[in-house]
């Protein structure tokens, strides 16, 4: 079966310093899309960053990287240098074969000063 | 350019009436989906769309929830009748279709629903 997993509901991170969010998923095809959106409190969904199955390279977007590790199955998100503007909710989320995303449980990160 | 268009954005009803929620698309973006998101069932695909036919409707809840394309700018999600377990918020979201994977689907601002 195809699944995200997002195990930290929540986590706590001091302005200006790094922090991982994680992310596992399970597919058995070979080629997917793996995605993170988030969701502050005003409760719009916003993209953040994409990597795809083939993709070489960790993607980077600004101050937010994914920490893809294949044989793991993982894609964890990495935001640096934290600001209070990044406390919201996190979504991981996968695309496989069809259009339709397949969306993690979520990590509430809070930054305070 | 305009994203994803939901309204209303706020519904306030009474448990047994209809109530029908809207999405307009991106222009030219040719799949449509339909999530709820509720804090105990986190977000939840409900119906998705491609070229206006539903393509996989297999998170629609049960028969009292129903949702129709009748052409590539609009679309609606209708309950009827409602109860207060629909209390929750539904978003809308669409990308273009057939551009691989990384196609990054936009959500609408999502229409909050009450139900009493």
């Amino acid at each position: 079966a195809q699944k995200i997993t997002q195990t930290q509901p929540g986590m706590f991170v001091q302005e200006k310093e790094a922090v991982t969010l994680d992310c596992t998923y399970d597919t058995s095809d070979p080629s997917y899309g793996l995605f993170w959106y988030k969701q502050p409190s005003s409760g719009e969904m916003i993209f953040l960053i994409y990597q795809g199955s083939y993709d070489q390279q960790n993607a980077t977007e600004g101050r937010y990287s994914l920490n893809f590790q294949k044989a793991r199955k993982s894609a964890n998100l990495v935001i640096s240098a934290s600001q209070l503007g990044d406390s919201a909710m996190y979504f991981c989320a996968m695309r496989v074969n069809t259009d339709k995303l397949i969306f993690g449980t979520g990590t509430r990160l809070q930054v305070f000063p | 350019d305009a994203g994803v268009i939901q309204s209303p954005r706020h519904e306030v009803t009474e448990m047994g009436q209809e109530v029908t929620l809207r999405c307009k698309p991106i222009s030219g973006h040719n799949s449509l989906f339909w999530y709820r998101q509720t804090m105990m069932r986190g977000l939840e695909l409900l119906i998705y769309f491609n070229n206006n036919v539903p393509i996989d409707d297999s998170g629609m809840p049960e028969d009292r929830f129903s949702a129709k394309m009748p052409n590539a700018s609009f679309s609606t999600l209708k309950i009827q009748p409602s109860e207060p377990r629909d209390s929750a918020v539904y978003f809308c979201a669409s990308n273009p279709w057939g551009g691989g994977f990384s196609n990054e689907q936009f959500f609408g601002p999502g229409t909050r629903l009450t139900v009493l």
